[in-house]
């Protein structure tokens, strides 16, 4: 079983609606959450971080945390072409090492 | 602030030769650098971690000799492929870690390597 599950898509859906990705993980110490945002050849880009449990809300992008289930969530309000790309979630358990999901594949049809 | 960049973005080498990829922090310094590598449509995967003026610690599975990183100074690390193989066509990518940001890493835009 791998630390960090995350469906790899590929998800598509019209453009305004709100979009929900999630990830699952195993490792009880994580503690550092975080979000990327990677388009086609291009490195990650940093979007959420969050520590420990709880709600980060940055624009139309929204983070949730539940360490009681191990679950983390990203949503998108209001998507847009132009975020369509691959997520990807990460954590740490205050190690340097980052644990990396599969990535989700996001496509918002104009 | 905290941008990563990479050099060169792609490279096309022959089987054997060896290739320098550069790994800059820009507007800070970098205590910790790492490095990635990505196949098509699959997540990262850490190769080693490099400390400023130390040797790389390396993942399980990750040839030291073959994949030579340097961290000379608080804004450059480097990673050396030597004797290149077309198993090792990838996209590598760099992040850096900032002083104050324990657990964040910015990345660079990663370097497209094509082995023939």
């Amino acid at each position: 079983q791998k630390e960090v599950e995350q469906d790899p898509g590929p998800l598509s859906v019209p453009e305004g609606a709100i979009v929900s990705l999630n990830c699952t993980y195993s490792n009880s110490a994580f503690q550092y959450f975080m979000w990327y945002r990677q388009y086609s050849r291009k490195g990650p880009e940093l979007l959420m971080y969050t520590y420990s449990s709880g709600n980060k809300e940055d624009g139309r992008f929204t983070a949730q945390v539940d360490k009681s289930s191990k679950y983390i969530s990203l949503f998108i309000r209001d998507s847009q072409p132009s975020d369509s790309a691959t997520y990807l979630c990460a954590m740490s358990g205050g190690a340097q090492k980052l644990v990396f999901g599969q990535g989700t594949r996001l496509t918002i049809n104009p | 602030g905290a941008v990563v960049s990479q050099h060169p973005s792609w490279v096309i080498c022959k089987s054997g030769t060896s290739v320098k990829i550069e790994c800059r922090s820009l507007d800070f310094q970098a205590t910790t650098m790492f490095w990635y590598r990505q196949f098509p449509k699959q997540s990262l995967m850490l190769m080693a971690t490099s400390n400023e003026g130390s040797k790389a610690t390396y993942e399980q599975g990750v040839e030291k000799d073959k994949f030579l990183i340097n961290h000379a100074s608080l804004t450059l690390s480097t990673l050396t492929v030597t004797s290149a193989h077309p198993e090792d066509s990838s996209f590598y990518i760099c992040s850096a870690r900032t002083l104050s940001s324990y657990n964040e890493q910015f990345f660079g835009p990663g370097t497209r390597l094509t082995v023939l």
